[in-house]
This record gives C-alpha cells, sequence and structure tokens, in this order.
C-alpha cells in the first residue's frame, strides 16, 4: 500500500528564512504528488502538484517543490517565508488510476518573527 | 460561494447518537471524497462517490459508518451510534473527473465533538 513519510513534524524558522519541508512516499509505480497547505480551522488549500514533465513544479505563495524519483522524494521549499506562511502543510500522492489521496502526517511550520 | 460546502462546522454528540455530516461538491463536480482527519494527524481517505455511487469504501469502518451521494442534494457522511473514538474532524472533497491527476478541492471541515 502507498505511504507518505512527512520526515519533520514541526519546523520553526525565522521570518524571511529558506525553509524545506520534506516528503517521501512509497510507490515505485508511477504517481501524482501533491502539496496542501491547512491554516486553522480551516479545509486544505492545493499548493503545487506534479504530474508529469519538469521536476521542478512551481506553486502559489512562493512555494515550489522538487520531484525525485530515485529518491522518491517531493520536497517543498521556499526561499523567504512571512508570517502568514504559518500552517500545517501535508504531502499527499494519488497512483495512477486511483482517486484517493494518501496523506503524510503533516509538518507545522511555525515562523518567528 | 462556488466552494466545497460543509454543514454543520462544528457538531456536538452524545456517546450512542446518530451524526450526520453534509457536503455540497463544487459546482459542476460530480466526485465526492470523504477524509477523517484525528487530532495530531493527517487525513485518512474514507470513501469515495460519485452521483449515486459508491466507488471506493475501502478505508470506512466495517460498522456504523454509511455514505451516500443521492442524485439530488449533497453527500451524507452518516455515524450510527457515536463513540469517543468518532471524535475527528471530517473533510469532504470533490473534483470534476475523478481521475488521479485532477486535484481535489477541499471543505472546511466538520469538527465532530463526541460526549
Amino acid at each position: 500500500a502507498q505511504s507518505v513519510t512527512q520526515l519533520d513534524s514541526q519546523v520553526p524558522v525565522f521570518e524571511e528564512a529558506p525553509v524545506e519541508l520534506r516528503c517521501n512516499y512509497s510507490s515505485s509505480v508511477s504517481v501524482y504528488l501533491f502539496w496542501y497547505v491547512q491554516y486553522p480551522n480551516q479545509g486544505l488549500q492545493l499548493l503545487l502538484k506534479y504530474l508529469s514533465g519538469s521536476t521542478l513544479v512551481k506553486g502559489i505563495n512562493g512555494f515550489e517543490a522538487e520531484f525525485n524519483k530515485s529518491q522518491t522524494s517531493f520536497h517543498l521549499r521556499k526561499p523567504s517565508v512571512h508570517i502568514s506562511d504559518t500552517a500545517e502543510y501535508f504531502c499527499a500522492v494519488s497512483d495512477q488510476g486511483a482517486q484517493k489521496l494518501v496523506f503524510g502526517q503533516g509538518t507545522r511550520l511555525t515562523i518567528n518573527p | 460561494n462556488a466552494g466545497v460546502m460543509q454543514n454543520p462546522r462544528h457538531l456536538v454528540r452524545r456517546r450512542g447518537q446518530e451524526a450526520r455530516l453534509r457536503c455540497s461538491p463544487m459546482k459542476g463536480h460530480s466526485h465526492v471524497y470523504w477524509y477523517r482527519q484525528l487530532p495530531e494527524e493527517g487525513l485518512k481517505f474514507m470513501v469515495y462517490l460519485q452521483k449515486e455511487n459508491i466507488i471506493d469504501e475501502s478505508g470506512m469502518p466495517k460498522e456504523r459508518f454509511s455514505a451516500e451521494f443521492p442524485k439530488e442534494g449533497p453527500s451524507i457522511l452518516r455515524i450510527q451510534q457515536v463513540v469517543r473514538g468518532d471524535s475527528a474532524a471530517y473533510f469532504c472533497a470533490s473534483s470534476d473527473t475523478g481521475l488521479g491527476n485532477q486535484p481535489q478541492h477541499f471543505g472546511d471541515g466538520t469538527r465532530l465533538s463526541i460526549l
């Protein structure tokens, strides 16, 4: 069965510093990869997705992620974070041909002034 | 608001009661997914429905839980005889094609508390 591991449960960073949130998935078959952000008491909002093609994908709010097939990773990065980026971030994967998303445990990003 | 609408936002039930959670998908979407988020955990898939059909219920508990998506009206997740362990946030998502490469759009969730 497909699984997703987010290696850090919490990541504290200072404002304007760069950040990387790590995500690894288990499947060796072709997959689609997603990053979602969840603000307190809200649903999930799509940040970006990898379907095929270029391994570097750009999303909203200045975030980007790189798909690495050999390492089965899809790490999320932002070169300079803002206070407003404080939220929970979820990596998710779906197998081609399957509709359901498998989520990681989430990474809580805290931005300190 | 053309987004995914869930209601109620908060629901309190006593042990043994029934909980009904509603989800109206985005306009034009006919594929609905339900996920459960336990405290401090990620979302876990429960069920995938298309109008009037359950497509995948592999994540649904075998007892007390059921889901429907009628031809008219919202999708309903029903939990009978609730227990404390059912306390969680329940999220609904929708998509237009049901294909894995189409992003799912999420509602704000229903937070279920069992007394």
